[in-house]
């Protein structure tokens, strides 16, 4: 069980447009999603923190305006590159939280790699 | 930035030898757990140890947390070529973030 998913695993796209990335918790309700971007051979920088129905809440330095996320239903959160240029390129990693887990337990989906030519 | 540091950054060892991974935070944590990430993939957890543990084991896994140090380590015993893959230690800031440290990239070579 505790099952992430993410679509696209992978998109390439040209710079001015924007780019949407789902996550889906496929057979548990998650009451948090988080969004995390990776730099080739760095680590996990968390973006940002939404809860079902509510704004999401972004990590400091992440432009909230740029990386827009609606986390509009229990089990799927998109986070939407508005607008991507060549430096957003990058491996977009979502989580996942719900009740059964608590909050100490995070699911991981397997990740959207982004190229922005 | 929370976000902990690893050490060392890289590894290299031979099959069968132990290695040893290495995590600093810096706030007060409810928890922290190690991942495992090979290359371009997802996350795989690997074990979870709370503020009131001081070792926590799994298989050939074993991992140690001084809250008072701020520190936490990961012991992969008797590797194995499998075993190469980035590892991140991961802290909770007190709250249901995590926040990742700079990851070891442990290569096991046959």
């Amino acid at each position: 069980g505790a099952v992430v998913s993410q679509h696209p695993s992978r998109v390439i796209c040209k710079s001015g447009t924007s780019v949407k990335i789902e996550c889906r918790s496929l057979d548990f309700q998650a009451t948090t999603m988080f969004w995390y971007r990776q730099f080739p051979k760095q680590s996990l920088m968390l973006m940002a923190t939404s809860n079902e129905g509510s704004k999401a809440t972004y990590e400091q330095g992440v432009e909230k305006d740029k990386f827009l996320i609606n986390h509009a239903s229990l089990t799927l959160s998109t986070l939407t590159v508005t607008s991507a240029h060549p430096e957003d390129s990058s491996f977009y990693i979502c989580s996942a939280s719900g009740l059964a887990g608590g909050p100490d337990t995070q699911y991981f989906g397997p990740g959207t790699r982004l190229t922005v030519l | 930035s929370q976000q902990g540091e690893e050490d060392p950054q890289a590894l290299s060892i031979q099959e069968g030898e132990n290695a040893t991974m290495n995590c600093s935070y810096k706030t007060s944590i409810n928890n922290l757990q190690w991942y495992r990430q090979n290359s371009g993939r997802g996350l795989v957890h690997l074990i979870l140890i709370r503020s009131n543990e001081r070792e926590k084991h799994s298989g050939r896994l074993r991992v140690t947390l001084d809250t008072s140090k701020k520190s936490s380590s990961l012991l992969i015993t008797a590797s194995r070529a499998a075993d190469t893959a980035s590892y991140f230690c991961a802290t909770d800031g007190g709250g249901n973030q995590f926040y990742f440290g700079t990851g070891t990239s442990l290569t096991v070579i046959p």
